[in-house]
């Protein structure tokens, strides 16, 4: 079975721009989070997909937005991109308890 | 909210045995995950414990204590390869399937 694949893996965009970032879930799941991840802070919960409508948000400003796919695959745009936003994206797909993790985009803000 | 504590940085030699501590405060407790994640990588799936007790898993435990706000992860047998981050998440009864994570425990093996 195909893990959870993202893409682009490498991203390098300047302050002010825009990106979207990509995720496929495994097949037969249909929540997908997204979480951010800096050497700072550890990893932080951006928010979650399940059946195209966004069930739980964690504390991020509105440049952060998602959304999913009827086909479970799922986009997360990131506006007026700042400096800080430099980080690790992650992206989790699960069926019950457990999340299972893509391989992230790295995105560097200059 | 949740608070979860965990060591930053701990070293071990090869073939040995380490623990790694995780305690948490949650309002309402619903399982505790951990996630072992090495440099450049995405983090993957170790272990699940919901129930009070030891989970085996070949060189890999994970033990919970519900009262006490505490797991560990105990690594036998250590190989390099070990040398990872290792990350606790733990998620409560908030009606939410999503877990909080810890900031991790990078384990650094040496021969």
């Amino acid at each position: 079975k195909a893990g959870v694949t993202q893409t682009p893996r490498y991203l390098i965009k300047t302050r002010g721009q825009q990106v979207t970032l990509s995720c496929s879930p495994i097949s037969g799941h249909r929540s997908v989070s997204w979480y951010q991840q800096t050497p700072g802070q550890g990893l932080q919960f951006l928010f979650e997909y399940f059946s195209e409508t966004q069930r739980n948000k964690g504390n991020f400003p509105g440049r952060f937005s998602g959304r999913q796919f009827s086909n479970s695959r799922s986009e997360m745009n990131v506006s007026t991109l700042e400096l800080g936003d430099s980080a690790l994206y992650l992206c989790a797909s699960s069926k019950d308890e457990t999340q299972y993790f893509g391989p992230g985009t790295r995105l560097l803000v200059l | 909210g949740q608070n979860i504590d965990q060591p930053t940085e701990m070293t071990a030699t090869e073939g040995a045995i380490v623990q790694i501590n995780c305690t948490y405060q949650t309002s309402g407790f619903n399982g505790l995950f951990w996630y072992q994640q090495h440099a450049g990588e995405a983090p993957t799936f170790l272990s699940y414990n919901v129930l009070d007790g030891l989970e085996e898993k070949g060189r890999f435990s994970s033990f919970l204590s519900r009262s006490k706000g505490y797991s560990y992860l105990l690594l036998k047998e250590l190989q390099m390869k070990d040398s990872a981050s290792y990350l606790c998440a733990v998620r409560d009864t908030g009606g939410s399937y999503i877990p909080t994570f810890g900031r991790g425990t990078s384990l650094i093996v040496h021969p």
